[in-house]
């Protein structure tokens, strides 16, 4: 079983809907939790960290669900520019990141 | 934020040979990561780089075949030794900010393809 489980789509929606992503990990250790970011040909970039309570910036939300070790992230409101793929990555306390395989979303005109 | 710079951005290698990639921080930083993407796949930890000891590798990735060095707290080097086409990947290094602790910096990588 992978550390970091994500759906690897690809996930096509049009501008303007709304998507949801889902990522589950199996280290009930694991400290913190991340979206990363990556377009093509390009290194990963932080998006938001997760917290338990939720954390939301503008139209990103990311939650965090510890009994379930389930983590999303929402988008609002897709823009043509939030194509990309989208990493869920974790680290369980050694300060290292375990990553997710990535999720890709293309949003269509 | 921490600027992650790394060289050679990409080059090509004949099976066998060895190439040393190099990463620099602009700033000091407490840990460095060495990171590999291999073609469509996410990114896998290579090791993380101790400045002034001998770095930590994960399971599947030995010192003979990638060593590290980090002689400061700003550089490190990886060389991927005796190269086959399986070495092929993108090669990442990467670091904590030192102000956002919260937050690991990636450099742009290093493309290798090996022939």
């Amino acid at each position: 079983r992978k550390e970091v489980e994500q759906d690897p789509g690809p996930f096509n929606v049009p501008e303007g809907a709304t998507v949801a992503f889902n990522c589950t990990y199996s280290n009930s250790a694991s400290q913190s939790f991340f979206w990363y970011r990556q377009d093509c040909r390009k290194e990963p970039k932080l998006l938001m960290s997760v917290y338990s309570s939720g954390n939301e910036d503008g139209r990103f939300t990311a939650q965090l669900n510890r009994a379930s070790q389930y983590i999303s992230l929402l988008i609002r409101d897709s823009k043509l520019s939030d194509s990309a793929t989208y990493l869920c990555v974790v680290d369980t306390g050694r300060r290292a990141l375990t990553f997710g395989s990535g999720t890709r979303l293309q949003v269509q005109p | 934020s921490a600027v992650i710079s790394q060289k050679p951005s990409r080059d090509i290698c004949q099976r066998g040979t060895s190439l040393t990639i190099q990463c620099q921080v602009d700033s000091q930083v407490t840990m460095m990561f060495w990171y590999r993407q291999q073609p469509g796949q996410s990114l896998t930890l290579i090791a993380t780089a101790n400045q002034g000891s001998e770095a930590t590798y994960e399971s599947g990735f030995v010192i003979d075949k990638f060593p590290i060095s980090r002689p400061n707290l700003t550089f490190s080097t990886l060389t991927v030794s005796n190269m086959s086409p399986e070495d092929s990947s993108i090669y990442l290094c990467s670091a904590w900010g030192q102000t956002n602790q919260e937050t690991q910096y990636f450099g742009p990588g290093t493309r290798l393809l090996v022939l």
